[in-house]
């Protein structure tokens, strides 16, 4: 199965606040885990990627989990702001194949 | 500036008039795909290409043609456009599938 579940649909946090995005995937030769970042208007564009030798990687406050034997990643977003509010989607892709994208999170940060 | 261009932008067209829209990249990259948007569904991928003469289905290609003659141009054809392919659609372009993709500004298209 090539299919990656993404959670919540949506999701509402404080300003300052953590929100943490989950997707799970079934087939385990994928080996590219990106996220996607996508503002109203806007084509999505990445914020951050994993591949499955690392288990954690951060890039300023944007963190990803990676937990290989549970077939899941998740996406942690430190000292939320405003500004961070956008959909987010996470995806998968093997080799010289398709792209699975999750269906998406749209997240709301409270000011 | 590297960037991804699809044409038009917006488009209302009636059901079984060709349309064709138009993606082109100046980034030298070999991958490039096309997806559609829907509401609840996220992006899925139609169809990817590649490099020049390559090109595979993704998840949801019926009812699309593409073509990848030159490698800066993916056009997206609709051969006979119905209702159920009203969408937000946008082309793609990476140096690889893993690796990091850059999206259009996106085409929204209404089929009555």
């Amino acid at each position: 199965q090539q299919q990656v579940k993404q959670s919540p649909q949506s999701l509402i946090v404080q300003k300052g606040g953590i929100p943490i995005i989950n997707c799970a995937y079934e087939n385990t030769a994928f080996d590219y885990f990106p996220w996607y970042q996508q503002f109203p208007g806007k084509g999505p564009a990445l914020l951050i990627a994993i591949r499955p030798d690392v288990s954690e990687k951060k890039e300023g406050r944007f963190t990803i989990s990676f937990n290989k034997s549970a077939k899941q990643f998740s996406l942690h977003i430190m000292d939320s702001q405003p500004g961070d509010s956008a959909t987010y989607f996470c995806a998968a892709s093997l080799g010289d194949d398709k792209i699975i994208f999750g269906k998406g999170t749209r997240l709301h940060i409270l000011p | 500036e590297a960037q991804v261009t699809q044409n038009p932008r917006y488009l209302i067209t009636v059901t079984g008039k060709k349309l064709t829209v138009t993606c082109s990249q100046n980034m030298n990259h070999e991958y490039m795909s096309w997806y559609r948007q829907d509401p609840g569904l996220g992006l899925r991928q139609i169809y990817y290409s590649m490099n020049v003469e390559v090109t595979d289905k993704g998840d949801v290609p019926e009812g699309y043609k593409v073509s990848r003659k030159e490698k800066r141009n993916f056009p997206l054809i609709l051969e006979s456009p119905s209702p159920n392919q009203t969408s937000l659609y946008f082309c793609a372009s990476s140096a690889h599938n893993t690796d990091t993709q850059y999206f259009g500004p996106g085409t929204r298209l209404t089929v009555l």
